[in-house]
């Protein structure tokens, strides 16, 4: 099975920060990496799909780069409906495994 | 408008059983690939089961033999049958939507349904 790991596991951050997100594999993936947002009490919402590409309807804030065995979610300008759980997901090998998640507080 | 919605959870005591379901409007469950993803409280998110459009299906390691997906096509429904359930599987259960291109994701999701299961 393909490992997937996080950092850091949560933060703290203003509104208007920069945030970024990392995510690793435990083997290459080339770039089939999805992230995904997940608010307090809701079901998760598609964020990114392949590495950096936006579904309809998600924020430009929302930048996912890497390739291989290392990517990052970054946040441009953190909003205040950011502030969430943020998974990664390998989709690699079907159906896919998860992060353990990272949670965005407020400061 | 695409909508999944999941019912069938509940408390029932361990080896007990359940059904969930998921029901779905604006795609048709047969020509599409489903799955069913967990979160026990407080804790991240766990791949459970897959039923592809072909028919043929998957599950995790940890509920295989004891689960099993399905659907109706005449109901536009996605099922999991969860049987010998276990403290362990107290979750709140989401259905998805497999989209397979050049990559896949997961997306819509359904709201959850809470599983417990505890004496």
């Amino acid at each position: 099975d393909i490992q997937m790991t996080q950092s850091p596991s949560s933060l703290s951050a203003s509104v208007g920060d920069r945030v970024t997100i990392t995510c690793r594999a435990s083997q290459s993936i080339s770039n089939y990496l999805n992230w995904y947002q997940q608010r307090a009490g809701r079901a998760p919402k598609l964020l990114i799909y392949g590495t950096s590409n936006l579904p309809s309807g998600a924020p430009s804030r929302f930048v996912g780069s890497g390739s291989g065995t290392d990517f990052t979610l970054t946040i441009s300008s953190l909003q205040p409906e950011d502030f969430a759980t943020y998974y990664c997901q390998q989709s690699y090998i079907t159906p896919g495994t998860f992060g353990q998640g990272t949670k965005v507080e407020i400061k | 408008e695409v909508q999944l919605v999941e019912s069938g959870g509940g408390l029932t005591q361990p080896g007990g059983s359940l059904r969930l379901s998921c029901a779905v409007s604006g795609f048709s469950v047969n020509n599409n690939h489903m799955t069913w993803v967990r979160q026990a409280p407080g804790k991240g998110l766990e791949w459970v089961s897959v039923l592809f459009a072909a028919g043929n299906i998957d599950h995790a390691d940890s509920v295989k033999g004891r689960f099993t997906i399905s659907r109706d096509s005449s109901k536009n429904t996605l099922y999991l049958q969860m049987n010998s359930l276990r403290a362990e599987d107290t979750a709140v259960y989401y259905c998805a939507r497999i989209t397979m291109t050049v990559y896949n994701w997961f997306d819509p999701w359904g709201q959850g349904t809470l599983v417990t299961v505890s004496s």
